[in-house]
């Protein structure tokens, strides 16, 4: 059974880091093809990819936000956590992490709420 | 970057009819790397087709994809009332794996 789950902070001020942390369990991030992905959806607005790190260490990142995005993977814990660097109000959004695969995004997590205020 | 640009934004129909979803990119998607979700409020998004036109495990079979290259629709036979919901489209072979901005079917 794949499951994933986000944690991390619900409350950071502007030009913050926050770090948001994707617990994966039921596959691994070794078998090629499968990558965990970053994704968020900022109230009442459409998907937005942010980031992906793939089973041979490759890492993406959306261009509008790469200078401030970085993706790692803990291997012994079986997470991938995304930074966001100079955290401003419009960073305001659900987090969710997903699981890539050649059949597309099947695994998703429950996502976790940010808001970003003084 | 390849753009999925959906129409319509908004579909209003009935349960009973047929919705039909479109999404075009803006470059040719590789391997036919289209997924559609779908999307309900306080839900993260659920894998309907995968490859463009497969569907995911336990997805009924009236959810349809068709298409290749730049073209694709979602077709949703005879809609129940829980397939009200937004729908995306994305593209998941070429990085960055980018998403629709979403139609939303109404009733």
């Amino acid at each position: 059974q794949i499951t994933l789950k986000e944690s991390g902070p619900t409350l950071v001020k502007p030009t913050q880091t926050l770090t948001v942390t994707c617990s994966f369990s039921g596959f691994s991030l070794s078998t090629s093809g499968v990558g965990v992905a970053w994704v968020r959806q900022r109230p009442g607005k459409a998907l937005e990819w942010l980031a992906l790190y793939y089973w041979n260490d490759d890492k993406h990142y959306s261009p509008s936000l790469e200078s401030r995005l970085t993706i790692t993977k803990e291997t012994s814990k079986n997470q991938v956590v995304l930074t966001l660097t100079n955290l401003d109000p419009v960073d305001t959004a659900t987090y969710y992490c997903a699981q890539r695969s050649k059949n597309g995004y099947n695994f998703w997590g429950q996502g976790t709420l940010v808001t970003v205020s003084s | 970057e390849i753009v999925l640009t959906q129409s319509p934004g908004t579909l209003s129909l009935s349960p009973g009819e047929r919705a039909t979803l479109s999404c075009r990119a803006s470059q040719r998607v590789g391997s036919s790397y289209l997924a559609w979700y779908q999307q309900k409020p306080g839900q993260a998004p659920r894998l309907l087709i995968y490859a463009a036109s497969s569907r995911a495990t336990g997805i009924p079979d009236r959810f349809s994809g068709s298409g290749s290259g730049t073209d694709f629709t979602l077709t949703i036979n005879r809609l129940e009332p829980e397939d009200f919901a937004v729908y995306y489209c994305q593209q998941y072979g070429t990085s960055p794996q980018t998403f629709g901005q979403g139609t939303k079917v109404e009733i």
